[in-house]
């Protein structure tokens, strides 16, 4: 069955330091990969997603992702993160019967 | 604007008894799913419609029922039969009919308390 592991559960950092969230996921057959993001008080909204292509894809915000195949891994990027970054994100897995799988989440908190 | 509407956001309800969770879009969208959201868990689908008049069970169904009269509504009743109904519940909607291969379009969620 497939499955999405966000090995973070939580995560603290201050503003300018640079930021990876990890995310791996248990399917073997072709993939749709997705980063949500929840700020405080707003609804999920679509970071980024990666359907086909060039694996490096780029989100909002100055968040990207990389696909690795090899590792069954999508982990979320960025530079230099801002207090606004604050927020929960979630990544997930789009592979058979249509349905899409979310990870467990990963709560960022930025320390200004 | 175009949008997901989840009413109302908080809801409190008695052990026994039915709660019906409102959803309604009009975004022209297909597919409607609900999740549910618990701390730690991240979200687990509960029902997907991805057409009018049809619906599908997620992974966590039991204890709950929907309908989808209307291409715009997609209606969640918790019922007396889901052991742990106290959760946060998010509403969705995609243009395609395969949350796997297009963006879902969340709403607000409602918070449903159940002493």
């Amino acid at each position: 069955a497939q499955s999405v592991s966000q090995h973070n559960h939580h995560v603290i950092l201050s503003e300018a330091a640079s930021l990876e969230l990890g995310c791996n996921y248990s399917y073997g057959g072709t993939v749709n990969l997705f980063w949500y993001v929840q700020y405080p008080g707003q609804h999920l909204q679509l970071l980024l997603k990666y359907f086909s292509g060039d694996p490096l894809v780029k989100g909002i915000k100055g968040f990207e992702a990389e696909f690795i195949k090899s590792k069954f891994s999508f982990n979320l990027r960025k530079p230099s993160v801002q207090w606004s970054d604050t927020a929960e994100y979630f990544c997930a897995v789009g592979a058979e019967k249509r349905k899409l799988i979310f990870g467990q989440g990963t709560e960022l908190s930025v320390k200004p | 604007d175009g949008g997901i509407t989840q009413s109302p956001k908080y809801l409190f309800r008695k052990e026994g008894q039915n709660v019906t969770l409102s959803c309604e879009q009009n975004l022209n969208h297909d597919a409607m799913y609900w999740y549910r959201q618990d701390p730690g868990q991240g979200l687990r689908l509960i029902y997907y419609s991805q057409i009018v008049n049809d619906f599908q069970k997620g992974d966590i169904a039991e204890g709950y029922s929907v309908s989808r009269e209307k291409k715009e509504s997609f209606p969640l009743t918790v019922t007396s039969a889901q052991k742990n109904p106290t959760a946060f519940y998010l509403c969705a909607s995609s243009i395609m009919q395969g949350a796997s291969n297009s963006p879902l379009h969340f709403g607000n969620g409602t918070r449903l308390t159940v002493t």
